[in-house]
């Protein structure tokens, strides 16, 4: 058990819905980051945040969002979903913002968008 | 520019034997940090070995083991004594450490199956 915990683990939409995945670090963990697995395109980074903030971002697309609250909880939101959209959504947390120590990651919440 | 190169889509290895998973990586950043990951079929991502850029020694977890050649830039694991529980998708992966956050990137993955 890698402490992050995700939740839904699955989730079945349809096109044009919008969802909310939760994530929740591990103790003592500020950083959370969120990737995207999917068949196609393998495993894509779309955003980081530390203590609250925005560090960093990658591929993630305007129908998407994300935030993390006071408690260190993450949400990635997805809206106007697609087909394509239809992947599982990792969560990761670290202790810091910068350096190289692991990641760890959570379960994933599958998505699938009918 | 691919950033991580996993050549192997796919090895078999014999239960109990030792297998290697080949991973080259591309970096001008001095500090940086290697990973590799399974992903069995439930989907979950376990790490399993870290390689620091500065570290002299090779890293090793139980059965698991890095062969970090830096002047070739490879970070190849070594799993011995193979066991069928091993067989899944194995990630290799990068960070670079950067002031304004640092994500991890991955390969594209080998999958690993293990024969009895």
């Amino acid at each position: 058990d890698s402490g992050v915990t995700q939740t839904p683990k699955h989730l079945i939409t349809a096109t044009g819905q919008r969802v909310t995945l939760r994530c929740s670090p591990r103790s003592g963990d500020l950083s959370v980051y969120w990737y995207q697995q999917s068949l196609d395109q393998g495993l894509q980074f779309l955003i980081q945040y530390y203590n609250g903030e925005e560090r960093a971002k990658g591929n993630i697309l305007e129908r998407f969002s994300a935030q993390q609250f006071p408690d260190l909880h993450s949400e990635l939101n997805l809206s106007s979903l697609e087909l394509g959209d239809s992947a599982l959504y990792f969560c990761a947390s670290s202790v810091l913002g910068t350096g190289v120590s692991p990641l760890h990651f959570g379960n994933g919440t599958r998505l699938t968008v009918t | 520019a691919q950033k991580i190169t996993q050549t192997q889509p796919g090895m078999f290895v014999q239960e109990k034997e030792a297998v290697t998973l080949d991973c080259t990586y591309d970096t001008s950043d001095p500090s940086y940090g290697l990973f590799w990951y399974k992903q069995p079929s439930s989907g979950e991502m376990i790490f399993l070995i870290y390689q620091g850029s500065y570290d002299q020694q090779n890293a090793t977890e139980g059965r698991y083991s890095l062969n970090f050649q830096k002047a070739r830039k490879s970070a190849n694991l070594v799993i011995s004594a193979s066991q069928l529980g091993d067989s899944a998708m194995y990630f290799c992966a990068m960070r670079e450490d950067s002031e304004y956050g640092n994500k991890l990137v991955f390969g594209a993955g080998t999958i690993l199956r293990v024969k009895s």
